[in-house]
């Protein structure tokens, strides 16, 4: 069983603010590791898909990090708005020998981002 | 389609009868997922299909749920003798290789 963990479960922060998440995954055999933002009453949608150690990737005022080796990658969100509320949430893609994937995304419990005005 | 479509959007059924939701992935999206979230809760994996073949269906809670996929393309997830617990949101994904997921609006099940 593949073990996404996703912190914290929930953030409060007022508009203005910085703020971050992290997502914990597996160390060994790493494919990708992909993050998507899930506004209520929508479907989830991909922010980042990241497959190299020390990856950086930025979009707009949201940007990632990833440490494969130690299995965290980190969802930064600079001078967070209201319209920023949403889940955020990691998947995890498992790789194999052969250096392609078997494919599965396993999700995380998301992080829960709510920015007050 | 331009994105992946789901039908229906909502389903209202009685305890006990069968339903079937259907998933329309994005043309040319060799794969393709079923999860579902459920009041409160992430989202869980139910099963993966790699073309027409799913690799992995550990996630499918019970021998009532199935899925099936046929030409590469629509899949359906069929759940027998509905129960209470299986209400939720069942979402389909499709990607392309070294992609993203693109995800439909989900199908909001109610079992009454």
């Amino acid at each position: 069983i593949l073990n996404v963990e996703q912190s914290p479960q929930s953030l409060h922060v007022q508009e203005g603010d910085s703020t971050n998440f992290t997502c914990s995954f597996p160390s060994s055999n790493f494919y990708a590791l992909h993050w998507y933002r899930w506004e209520t009453a929508k479907s989830p949608e991909a922010l980042f898909v990241m497959t190299l150690n020390g990856d950086e990737k930025k979009k707009g005022r949201i940007s990632a990090t990833l440490n494969t080796k130690e299995g965290y990658s980190y969802l930064y969100i600079k001078g967070s708005q209201p319209e920023d509320s949403a889940t955020y949430l990691c998947a995890f893609m498992v790789g194999n020998a052969g250096g392609t994937s078997y494919g599965k995304l396993t999700f995380g419990q998301g992080t829960i981002l709510t920015v007050h005005p | 389609g331009a994105g992946v479509s789901q039908s229906p959007s909502n389903k209202v059924t009685e305890k006990g009868k069968d339903v079937e939701l259907r998933c329309d992935p994005i043309s040319g999206h060799t794969a393709l997922y079923w999860y579902r979230q459920s009041l409160g809760q992430g989202l869980e994996f139910l099963i993966y299909f790699q073309g027409n073949s799913a690799p992995d269906k550990s996630g499918l809670p019970s021998d009532r749920f199935s899925a099936e996929r046929t030409g590469g393309s629509v899949s359906t997830l069929t759940i027998q003798r509905t129960q209470q617990e299986d209400s939720a949101v069942y979402l389909c994904a499709s990607r392309s290789r070294r992609s993203e997921a693109f995800f439909g609006q989900g199908t909001r099940l109610t079992v009454v």
